[in-house]
């Protein structure tokens, strides 16, 4: 089965909140992890990449937390905003492969005025 | 300033026709990776290639599916003899070479299997 999973399906947040989106990883030979965005009907849009010899990485009003230890990975939304409302997934790649990312189910967003 | 592009957005296909998928990366980029996904679910990888290579096949199937990433022109994913369990949606990423490149995705092709 897949080694990258998420925690919660769905996510509901009031405009102006932070987000947090969870995602659980299995592979200890992970280096590399992607989150990324995906409207309806469209392809997923990068959002931020963190390597495993990092544990947080920030970018514009996101932060990606990695935590090797329990093997989990974060992504915080700050203010979020509706045009924030999409699905979210996590991607990992295996060190001793080659370039090839093992996606999660995806969480919901959805982001009410 | 283009991103990935793929071409067709949506192919309607009837079952034991062929399916060509196109694919050409963003400016600068060499490396080609395909994924498929069913509704409400993630992208599974199939395939990632350079040019004039295929790199790793791992995820696709041994019959009916190939792929190309010629010297010149697009990436094209093939399916033969379509049936209706190929209904997705196809999606197409490019990166940079080197290790831990970020893969930018284009807007998939919606493929339909009457």
């Amino acid at each position: 089965g897949e080694s990258v999973g998420l925690h919660l399906p769905t996510l509901s947040v009031q405009e102006g909140d932070n987000s947090i989106i969870n995602c659980a990883y299995s592979n200890s030979a992970s280096d590399y992890f992607i989150w990324y965005k995906q409207e309806s009907g469209k392809g997923p849009q990068f959002i931020i990449d963190i390597r495993s010899n990092m544990d947080k990485r920030q970018g514009q009003r996101v932060t990606v937390l990695l935590n090797k230890t329990v093997k989990h990975l974060s992504l915080q939304i700050a203010a979020t905003q509706p045009g924030d409302s999409a699905v979210y997934f996590c991607a990992e790649k295996d060190r001793r492969g080659y370039n090839k990312l093992i996606f999660g189910a995806g969480t919901r967003l959805a982001v009410h005025p | 300033n283009a991103g990935v592009m793929q071409n067709p957005r949506h192919l309607v296909r009837r079952r034991g026709q062929e399916a060509r998928l196109r694919c050409s990366p963003m400016k600068g980029h060499s490396h080609v990776y395909w994924y498929r996904q069913l509704p409400e679910e993630g992208l599974k990888f199939m395939v990632y290639l350079q040019k004039e290579n295929i790199i790793d096949e791992s995820g696709m199937p041994k019959e009916r599916f190939s792929a190309e990433f010629p010297k010149e022109g697009p990436s094209i994913l093939r399916i033969q003899q379509v049936v209706r369990g190929d209904s997705a949606a196809y999606f197409c990423a490019s990166s940079r070479g080197g290790d831990n490149q970020p893969q930018h995705f284009g807007d998939g092709t919606r493929l339909s299997i009457l």
